[in-house]
């Protein structure tokens, strides 16, 4: 079955407690991108993937780090947490031709206290 | 760079009545135009998309129109049901930005039985 997985699902953490949320994908997508969803907000970039090796920020990146070292994983990576990154997170991916359609993965609840 | 806006924040219809969602975006040159769905605790799930060179899209009881000229988008849920209870997102995608999706801040909708 085509999927995008993510995990873990919930996560509370500590602010400054380094955390990564995993994300891989079975459809050989080449661009890969994580987003985070507030209220009223909608889906907000965090960073984008065109292909291995090759990472670049989205709308929100402050806080947040990548890595694409393998065609179908791409972490994100809170280096030192806050609050204000409480939020659902969702990692995409889509072939890698524009005008496609993205793939969400289930999302991750992330509460920093 | 690309500005989706979307409206109503909310929208409560009773069942069999029709619901419409409209989205305007700020890039004129912005050319593909996808709705997602997005049930509660999973990811967003794409439900119809619309090319800038097509004016009205259907598939069963959703339909999509495009006025580019007013540079606004909207969705259209014929005959609601219950399990169209959902979070519906617009989205654009200027060329100049790529694979890039902007979305709108979402629209929860509540169909009464």
């Amino acid at each position: 079955e085509a999927q995008v997985t993510q995990n873990p699902r919930y996560l509370i953490t500590v602010t400054g407690k380094k955390l990564t949320v995993t994300c891989s994908q079975n459809m050989n997508h080449e661009y890969m991108s994580w987003y985070r969803q507030d209220p009223g907000l909608g889906l907000r970039q965090i960073y984008y993937s065109m292909n291995v090796e090759v990472t670049d920020k989205g709308d929100v990146p402050e806080g947040y780090k990548v890595s694409r070292k393998e065609k179908r994983n791409f972490p994100l990576i809170l280096e030192s947490p806050s609050p204000n990154q409480t939020s659902l997170y969702f990692c995409a991916s889509r072939p890698g031709t524009r005008n496609t359609e993205a793939f969400f993965g289930q999302g991750t609840r992330l509460t920093v206290v | 760079g690309e500005n989706v806006e979307q409206h109503p924040s909310t929208l409560s219809v009773q069942e069999g009545d029709s619901a419409v969602i409209k989205c305007t975006y700020s890039d004129s040159a912005s050319n593909y135009f996808p709705w997602y769905k997005q049930e509660l605790g999973k990811g967003p799930q794409l439900i119809i998309d619309i090319r800038s060179n097509v004016g009205e899209k259907k598939d069963q009881r959703i339909a999509v129109t495009l006025n580019k000229t007013a540079k606004h988008f909207s969705l259209h849920i014929t005959e609601t049901q219950p399990e169209d209870s959902a979070v519906y997102f617009c989205a654009a995608t200027p060329p100049a930005a790529g694979n890039k999706l902007t979305f709108g801040g979402g629209t929860r909708v509540l169909v009464k039985p």
